[in-house]
């Protein structure tokens, strides 16, 4: 079966950094997806990863091993605003996004 | 705001009523989801079309049917629904099928079936 696995729930403090790791298996891989959702709003992109590597925007950055299986979301000098949903999200060989049930990051002041 | 625009934002509906659900696309896409998202769950393909044509019924049950009349507007009518239908509704969009196709969330419809 096809699976995407994310912390439930990270608690971090307003300034610092966060890691929020993703593993998968899935049939066939066609590019990984983190999305951010804030409670009671639509989920909004955050990056695309289709190769091995660090990709950086601004404060957020998002890193892919495929022999691994493996991503994560690097969020720096975090801010309360950041206080949302982190959803993984696969794209598998019938190019269908698997969902991850996403990490509910808390950040404290 | 995304682009994409769903009514109504909240609905609560009896197991015998039938409603319909709404979405529109301000963006030029061609292709169209329907998503369920219940509390601390991946979210669940429904239904996709591309160019009109539904390419994707992941084991929907019936009582959920989707209407594509152009590529910009998406329906999803729903008819004898049970309690455990309650979730918040997503529509995406996306420029095409395929990799590199972001998709495009609309603010969702919060379903509660009585």
């Amino acid at each position: 079966g096809q699976n995407i696995d994310q912390p439930t729930e990270m608690t971090a403090t307003e300034g610092a950094i966060v890691q929020i790791n993703c593993t998968y298996q899935t049939s066939g891989f066609n590019g990984l997806f983190w999305y951010q959702q804030h409670a009671g709003e639509a989920p909004t992109f955050l990056s695309y990863n289709v190769l091995d590597g660090l990709e950086e925007k601004g404060r957020f950055s998002s890193f892919l091993s495929r022999s691994k299986g493996y991503s994560y979301l690097l969020l720096k000098e975090l801010q309360m605003k950041d206080s949302a949903s982190y959803l993984c999200a696969v794209m598998d060989s019938n190019y269908q996004l698997i969902w991850g049930a996403g990490t509910k990051l808390i950040i404290k002041p | 705001e995304t682009g994409v625009t769903q009514t109504p934002r909240h609905l609560v509906m009896g197991m015998t009523n039938k409603k319909s659900l709404k979405c529109e696309q301000h963006l030029g896409h061609n292709a169209m989801y329907w998503y369920k998202q219940s509390a601390k769950k991946p979210l669940e393909l429904m239904f996709v079309y591309n160019f009109k044509e539904q390419t994707e019924n992941n084991s929907v049950p019936s009582r959920f049917s989707p209407e594509c009349p152009n590529s910009s507007h998406l329906f999803l009518h729903l008819h004898t629904l049970q309690p455990e239908d309650s979730a918040l509704y997503l529509c995406a969009s996306s420029q095409d099928l395929g990799n590199y196709n972001e998709q495009f969330f609309g603010p969702g419809t919060r379903l509660t079936v009585l």
